[in-house]
């Protein structure tokens, strides 16, 4: 079983709508939790750390729940720009170590 | 905005030649980390410096691959001889000493022919 699990996608949506990822991870000792967006043939780029309270960037919204181990990701009012692969990233331990789950593929479509 | 440097940024090489790639961490990060991707797959650790040591280098095969940041600045990853699997993205991070969050070069795309 992989450690970071998430649907591959793709996700396919039109302008404007909203989509939600969801990521689970398997070692409940994980300590924080990321997600990276990643644009085709260019290095991942973080997007925002996932904190317990959940938080909000923009249309942005990140949750964890550790009960669960599960992550998600909210996208309001997706724009063309969105379009880009999203990475749940996990960190395990203490050596500071991130766990990259496969990533989901998002498209928006006009 | 200070960024993690990488050269190459692509590299076409026959099998059983020797690649080098190198990365220039962001200035003042103590950790560095050395990634491979594979398309359609999330980075995989294959080592990890603190300074000039490393940390973890459970995932690098050590029978081809080696890894090297002697000034605990930048770094130099080794593959000799190459072989047709290790065609990937090569990508190199580094964070700040105690920080969680990590900064990625561009990447090196390797093809191995």
């Amino acid at each position: 079983r992989k450690e970071v699990e998430q649907d591959p996608g793709p996700f396919n949506v039109p302008e404007g709508a909203t989509v939600a990822f969801n990521c689970t991870y398997s070692n409940s000792a994980s300590q924080s939790f990321f997600w990276y967006r990643q644009d085709c043939r260019k290095e991942p780029k973080l997007l925002m750390s996932v904190y317990s309270s959940g938080n909000e960037d923009g249309r942005f919204t990140a949750q964890l729940n550790r009960a669960s181990q599960y992550i998600s990701l909210l996208i309001r009012d997706s724009k063309l720009s969105d379009s880009a692969t999203y990475l749940c990233v996990v960190n395990e331990g203490s050596a500071r170590q991130l766990t990259f789950g496969s990533g989901t593929q998002l498209t928006v479509l006009p | 905005e200070a960024e993690v440097a990488q050269s190459p940024r692509y590299k076409i090489t026959e099998k059983s030649q020797a690649v080098a790639f190198w990365c220039d961490p962001i200035s003042g990060h103590a950790t560095l980390y050395w990634y491979r991707q594979i398309l359609g797959q999330g980075p995989e650790l294959l080592v990890q410096f603190q300074d000039e040591s490393v940390v973890d280098d459970s995932q690098l095969p050590k029978d081809r691959f080696s890894a090297e940041r002697l000034k605990g600045v930048d770094s130099t990853l080794k593959i000799q001889p190459a072989e047709l699997g290790d065609s990937a993205m090569y990508l190199c991070a580094s964070s700040f000493q105690g920080l969680d969050e990590q900064y990625f070069g561009p990447g090196t795309r390797l093809t191995v022919t």
